[in-house]
């Protein structure tokens, strides 16, 4: 079946980098993507990656994707309290429209 | 250009009430969906709307949850009666009718939470 999985909590300083790691199981997902939750807003699309691309950079932004593991990550440069959200893992495929989400990573950074 | 909005942002029921939630999608996107998100858990899929005929509606979780999209514009989800394990926040997400190397990106609102006592 179809399963995306993340850990719930990442804390980090502000400035360091931060990854964010994800593991999905639909071996047909044509897209992966990042999405991010700020309190009290909807989810804003971050980034994606195609299926067949190993790495994507998006100025702070680097997703990193190992199609063999089903393992997606996100990295983010220099990490700001602006950051600090819930970062949402999803997979599509070019099928069906809907988005399968993992559970949200609640990144918090601190001073 | 106006996002998705949805209202109300918060509602508070009963067990055993109804309630109905309204999403608006951005103009022009012929594509409507519901999502659910319940305490702590994934962001799970509800439906699927093509203008006004339901595309997918395999998240539907039973028949109290109704869902309709008349004129292919704004659409409601209600629910009735509701029970506890119905609250959550509900996404309302819209994309266009075509894609580019069939990537469809998903636009969503704020939601609204639904909180069941």
């Amino acid at each position: 079946g179809e399963d995306v999985e993340q850990s719930l909590f990442l804390s980090v300083r502000e400035g360091d980098s931060s990854v964010i790691n994800c593991t999905y199981t639909d071996s047909s997902s044509t897209y992966l993507y990042w999405y991010k939750q700020e309190p009290g807003a909807g989810l804003q699309l971050l980034t994606y990656i195609f299926s067949n691309m190993d790495m994507k950079q998006d100025q702070r932004l680097t997703v990193l994707l190992n199609k063999k593991d089903k393992h997606l990550s996100l990295r983010i440069a220099d990490t700001q309290t602006g950051d600090s959200a819930i970062y949402f893992c999803a997979e599509g495929s070019y099928n069906t429209d809907k988005l399968i989400f993992g559970t949200g990573t609640r990144l918090q950074v601190f001073p | 250009e106006a996002g998705v909005t949805q209202f109300p942002s918060h509602s508070v029921i009963e067990k055993g009430q109804t309630v109905t939630l309204r999403c608006d999608p951005i103009s022009g996107h012929d594509n409507l969906y519901w999502y659910r998100r319940v305490m702590g858990k994934e962001i799970k899929f509800l439906l699927h709307f093509v203008k006004e005929s339901k595309q997918d509606e395999s998240g539907m979780p039973n028949n109290r949850f109704l869902a309709e999209r008349t004129g292919g514009t704004y659409s409601t989800l209600k629910v009735q009666p509701a029970e506890l394990e119905d609250s959550g926040v509900y996404f309302c997400a819209s994309s266009q009718d075509w894609a580019q190397d069939f990537f469809y990106e998903q636009y969503f609102g704020p939601g609204t939470r639904l909180t069941v006592t």
